[in-house]
């Protein structure tokens, strides 16, 4: 299995830009979290999709900031207009469907850094 | 609302010592507690997970404990090798099944 796959892997833009990066969870896997990273706050969850249907969007910044998952295999993050704080890593993770959610290990893709100058 | 705290923030240590990562947690109400370890560069690649009623998980030089009342869990590596060197993170599941992550422990090993 390849994995959950990412891309791109390093996105540079300059401020006022739209930025959509992309996500494919393991096949099977029937939630997908999207994580963002920094020094200053750490690993923070941002939005979480189960079964296509998002879940607990409560950590997503602020309005700038949507997310959608069309079908089982591909989601989407997406900053519009984007900003020098929203520099961070961006992981997205999934997750299989075993006997609850207390037993599911999340299986992280390798990020994509994003600089916003 | 949960924090979850990593201490020491970093490590450095020779080749073959054992060795004891420490978190701990403000809230017991937690489905679980797993620890991930990420390369620089890297995604998190999960290492442990320990369930609410689970005391200890071993696999391989590994074991971690969860004290869950007192909200701690250690991490302890056996015979520590250059390739544990790494950052350590331990997340808990809270009651909304959302995982809350601590600041990770940066780890060296010197051969």
């Amino acid at each position: 299995d390849a994995g959950v796959i990412q891309s791109p892997r390093h996105e540079v833009t300059e401020m006022g830009q739209e930025v959509t990066l992309r996500c494919k969870p393991i096949s099977g896997h029937n939630s997908l979290f999207w994580y963002r990273q920094t020094m200053m706050r750490g690993l923070e969850l941002l939005i979480y999709f189960n079964n296509n249907v998002p879940i607990d969007d409560s950590g997503m910044p602020e309005d700038r900031f949507s997310a959608k998952m069309p079908n089982a295999s591909f989601s989407t993050l997406k900053i519009q207009p984007s900003e020098p704080r929203d520099s961070a890593v961006y992981f997205c993770a999934s997750s299989f469907p075993g006997q609850g959610a207390s037993t599911d290990t999340q299986y992280f893709g390798p990020g994509t850094r994003l600089t916003v100058l | 609302k949960q924090e979850v705290t990593q201490i020491p923030a970093a490590l450095s240590v020779p080749e073959g010592e054992n060795l004891v990562l420490n978190c701990s947690f403000t809230d017991s109400a937690i489905y679980n507690l797993q620890w991930f370890r990420q390369d620089p560069g890297k995604g998190l690649t999960s290492l442990l997970l320990i369930q609410s009623s689970q005391r200890e998980q071993t696999s391989g030089r590994l074991n971690a404990s969860l004290d869950k009342s007192s909200g701690r869990s250690t991490l302890y590596i056996a015979a520590s090798q250059p390739g544990d060197s790494a950052t350590y993170l331990c997340a808990v599941m809270d009651s909304s099944y959302k995982l809350i992550f601590g600041s990770g422990t940066r780890l060296l090993v010197r051969p």
